[in-house]
């Protein structure tokens, strides 16, 4: 089955600074999707990529698909304390009915 | 609309009980999947139902078994617990292979001691 690697496992930055977050696959993925996990909480979905070089936005969050479609970054711009929490890459199975392969996820922390 | 309910939130049992947990996806949605998640293992796929079948299932004992209703609302059984059961469970609905995004319950925190 597809599997990811993602890293880094943790990263801690000052608020108003930059992170990226990446997820890397030694085979041809079908798809991509980011969720964000609050401390706490359960991972929300944030966004799905599944076309070659795909680029999408949504306010400070960049997600990029490679043009290989075998990696994958989540940048924030400018982080803030309410960024806090783990971002998951996960792998749709496709027809591999509603089974996500799930990377490691990294661990982002914002002081203030 | 209402989310993904799940139902306890917070679960503590002995090793050797059997525990159940409940799912409500979200109206419509007919596709429930179920993962655990510990902090050495991460999320891991048990199993995704659609319309009362099992459709797919993940590397999990046969002590962890689940059902579908009519509704579409979900359980997951699992029997002669393990300290090592001991996880967050979350159930996730989609409304079409996943094509929007997995949402995800709050989970059911259990507890095996």
């Amino acid at each position: 089955g597809q599997q990811v690697m993602q890293i880094p496992q943790y990263q801690h930055v000052q608020e108003g600074e930059d992170f990226t977050t990446y997820c890397n696959s030694s085979t041809t993925l079908s798809n991509i999707q980011w969720y964000k996990q609050r401390p706490g909480g359960h991972p929300v979905f944030l966004i799905q990529l599944v076309k070659s070089g795909e680029v999408k936005k949504q306010k400070r969050l960049t997600f990029q698909f490679g043009e290989a479609k075998k990696n994958s970054s989540l940048h924030i711009t400018a982080t803030q304390t309410t960024d806090v929490g783990t971002y998951f890459c996960a792998v749709d199975g496709g027809t591999s009915y509603g089974k996500l392969t799930f990377g490691q996820g990294t661990i982002l922390t914002v002081h203030p | 609309k209402a989310g993904v309910t799940q139902t306890p939130r917070y679960l503590i049992k002995t090793r050797g009980q059997q525990v159940t947990l409940s799912c409500s996806p979200i109206s419509g949605h007919r596709s429930v999947s179920w993962y655990q998640q510990t902090p050495g293992q991460g999320l891991q796929f048990l199993f995704e139902y659609f319309s009362e079948t099992q459709r797919n299932k993940g590397n999990f004992p046969g002590r962890f078994s689940g059902r579908q209703f009519s509704n579409s609302r979900s359980e997951m059984n699992v029997s002669t617990l393990e300290l090592g059961d001991s996880a967050l469970y979350l159930c996730a609905s989609s409304s079409s292979a996943g094509v929007s995004g997995y949402t995800f319950g709050s989970g059911t925190r259990l507890t095996v001691v």
